[in-house]
């Protein structure tokens, strides 16, 4: 069952510009939402979460924005910097049962 | 902060045989799940322990998988036999416990069943 998902597998920026990453899931029972980077050959990484109390948390360049109502999460990159071309995985907790989203392989052009 | 060790990094076995996996988890966190990515998709989680016992281990498929945390540290995760389909990427994470704690992963072991 996927109870989350990123239907875009991948997307491709501008340095400099902005980066939306999206994310979609279906159990309303989540109530803690996560954002992994993964490089190559290396585990995923933690980088900015937001629970489902709130509709944004900021985190330097890295935003997150939830709307619990239409069940969906975005993470927003400004700038987009090359060193942030990784794949990123979207993650949503209910207690500690944390699901994954397939992946959305972000390359940022110089 | 040592992070999550796994090993062996790499792994090549032909099918029906059995093949091992180990997780050192980050100090203290008492949370330790193993997941399965296979390639093109999210992790899956295969199964979560707190502490030295079993959690949640719904997707994991007994008839072939195993995993024990002994003493509610280290973990071993088991196939045995392999199948083609078992071929992924196998990720140990650990936490401190708590909805609101990140999981931490380790570099996972990518495992190839001819």
């Amino acid at each position: 069952d996927q109870q989350v998902k990123q239907n875009s597998p991948s997307l491709s920026v501008q340095e400099g510009r902005i980066s939306i990453l999206n994310c979609d899931y279906t159990n309303s029972m989540f109530d803690y939402f996560l954002w992994y980077k993964k490089y190559p050959a290396e585990g995923p990484t933690f980088l900015i979460s937001i629970s489902s109390i709130k509709d944004k948390n900021e985190d330097g360049r890295f935003t997150v924005f939830l709307n619990k109502s239409a069940k969906h999460l975005s993470l927003h990159i400004v700038p987009s910097q090359p060193g942030d071309s990784a794949v990123y995985f979207c993650a949503a907790r209910e207690n500690n049962d944390m699901r994954f989203g397939a992946g959305t392989r972000l390359t940022v052009k110089p | 902060e040592a992070g999550v060790a796994q090993s062996p990094r790499y792994k090549i076995i032909e099918k029906r045989q059995s093949v091992a996996f180990w997780c050192n988890p980050i100090s203290g966190h008492a949370t330790l799940y193993w997941y399965q990515q296979i390639l093109g998709q999210g992790p899956k989680l295969l199964i979560q322990f707190q502490n030295n016992g079993v959690v949640d281990d719904s997707q994991l498929p007994k008839d072939r998988f195993s995993a024990e945390r002994l003493k509610g540290v280290d973990s071993t995760l088991k196939i045995q036999p392999a199948k083609l389909e078992d071929s992924a990427v196998y990720l140990c994470a650990s936490s401190l416990g708590g909805p609101t704690k990140m999981a931490f992963f380790g570099q996972g072991t990518r495992l190839t069943v001819v």
